[in-house]
């Protein structure tokens, strides 16, 4: 089976300071990873891709994350939190390549800014 | 350049009455489609998935349904509305091809069911 957990629904930093957003996923192939983020009432937008390539994988707006198949984590990490990163953070697995069926989104960890 | 549309952007139904909501992608070819339900606080549902035209899988059995007419549009449809049926509905595209491929997302329609 194929699974996917946000290990925090909320998360809240100040601005400048780092961002961590945990993901644990669970899969019997070799997994596509993505995160994907979602401002209030909007539709979601690609942060970054993990497909077996290199195991950090640089995204948009300063957005980091590394693929650690011996912890099956695929954490989101931003040196600097700005106040537009404020937002809904959604991990996702998927595979095999053949199965739509098989694209599991996490519940969301909603990131908040504090000035 | 890509761009994928939903409308309308909200809606406000009574139970029991019908719904139609529209998908369309512009600016590529037999892309891979798919319908996505987000309850509040929650992650997304896919509900539909669509390889091309006429040809439609779907994930949850509920009182939705999916067509694709055409090769860029995508319709998410109800005969009756249940308060259940509320949330935010997500069109998304993909190229042609693997499903782990990137979804590019459409800006969404939030249905009230009252």
């Amino acid at each position: 089976a194929q699974s996917v957990t946000q290990l925090d629904s909320h998360v809240s930093v100040s601005e400048g300071t780092p961002v961590l957003l945990r993901c644990n996923y669970s899969s019997s192939y070799s997994p596509s990873l993505f995160w994907y983020v979602q401002h209030p009432n909007k539709g979601l937008q690609l942060l970054l891709k993990y497909t077996s390539a290199a195991t950090l994988v640089k995204g948009i707006n300063g957005f980091e994350a590394e693929f650690k198949k011996s912890e099956t984590s695929f954490h989101l990490t931003k040196p600097s939190a700005h106040m537009s990163d404020a937002a809904e953070y959604f991990c996702v697995v998927s595979g095999p390549y053949s199965s739509a069926s098989k694209i599991i989104f996490g519940s969301g960890t909603r990131l908040s800014i504090r000035p | 350049s890509q761009t994928i549309h939903q409308w309308p952007a909200t809606l406000v139904q009574p139970v029991g009455s019908p719904l139609s909501l529209e998908c369309t992608v512009e600016g590529t070819s037999n892309p891979n489609l798919y319908w996505y339900r987000q309850a509040a606080g929650r992650g997304l549902q896919l509900l539909f998935y669509s390889v091309g035209i006429g040809q439609i899988s779907s994930e949850v059995p509920q009182n939705l349904s999916a067509s694709r007419p055409q090769d860029r549009q995508f319709i998410l449809s109800s005969k009756k509305l249940l308060l259940s049926d509320s949330g935010f509905y997500l069109c998304a595209w993909s190229v042609r091809g693997p499903f782990t491929d990137t979804q590019y997302f459409g800006p969404g329609t939030r249905l009230t069911v009252l």
